[in-house]
């Protein structure tokens, strides 16, 4: 099973800031088989990024994923308000599917 | 739209059993993997199980293997998942998502989660 080490646990940003939420596989994700979601407290999650950097649908260009093999990040350019949450990474490139521990981006 | 509702949670006694539903609407709903996700209290997402299209080649997480079994009735436009022997570390919000694909294995829509609390 791949685990997902997300970090760091808490990110404390302004709006308006720069995130950069890390994500590192315990081995290779295969073909950058790698899904990042959001999740607002109280809310299911939502897909942001497939494939390690493609948008999801209706996703802004504010969010960006890159990486591969075991490294990948997520980098949210410019924070908006609506834009602190949790962040999920997760993995389909082998069975089980495995999520990371989740990065809470909060308001500093 | 695509919308998927999740029903059937509740309190049930260690040992118990609850069977979860999932109503989906607004897609061809069998062309596509289905997906059960849960989060315990406070903590992060957990795989559980997974379903083909055609309902074949269920797969289960390590910890539900043996007392939880997925299901569907593409007929109903329905998922299921049928939990039993519950046990404490089986509360959770159970999630019911859609495959973006047959078994890509991300998931791009999600409902809004059935509570199972596990307590006597």
């Amino acid at each position: 099973e791949i685990v997902l080490t997300q970090s760091p646990v808490t990110l404390s940003l302004s709006p308006g800031e720069r995130a950069t939420l890390s994500c590192r596989a315990s081995q290779s994700v295969s073909s950058s088989l790698l899904a990042w979601y959001q999740q607002k407290r109280g809310q299911a999650p939502r897909l942001l990024i497939c494939d390690a950097s493609s948008r999801a649908t209706g996703i802004p260009d504010t969010f960006n994923g890159t990486g591969s093999g075991t490294d990948f990040t997520l980098t949210i350019s410019r924070l908006e308000p609506e834009d602190f949450a949790v962040y999920y990474c997760q993995q389909y490139g082998s069975s089980p599917w495995t999520f990371g521990q989740g990065t809470k981006v909060e308001i500093k | 739209e695509v919308q998927l509702v999740e029903s059937g949670g509740g309190l049930v006694q260690p040992g118990g059993s609850l069977r979860l539903s999932c109503a989906a609407s607004g897609f061809i709903f069998n062309d596509f993997t289905m997906i059960w996700v849960r989060q315990a209290p406070g903590k992060g997402l957990e795989w559980v199980s997974d379903i083909a299209s055609d309902g074949d080649s269920p797969h289960y997480a390590d910890s539900v293997k043996g007392r939880f079994t997925i299901s569907r009735d593409n007929s109903k436009n329905q998922l299921f998942l049928q939990m039993n022997n519950l046990r404490g570390d089986d509360t959770a919000l159970y999630f019911c998502a859609k495959d973006a694909d047959d078994g890509i294995g991300f998931f791009d829509y999600w409902g809004q989660g059935t509570l199972v609390t596990v307590s006597s």
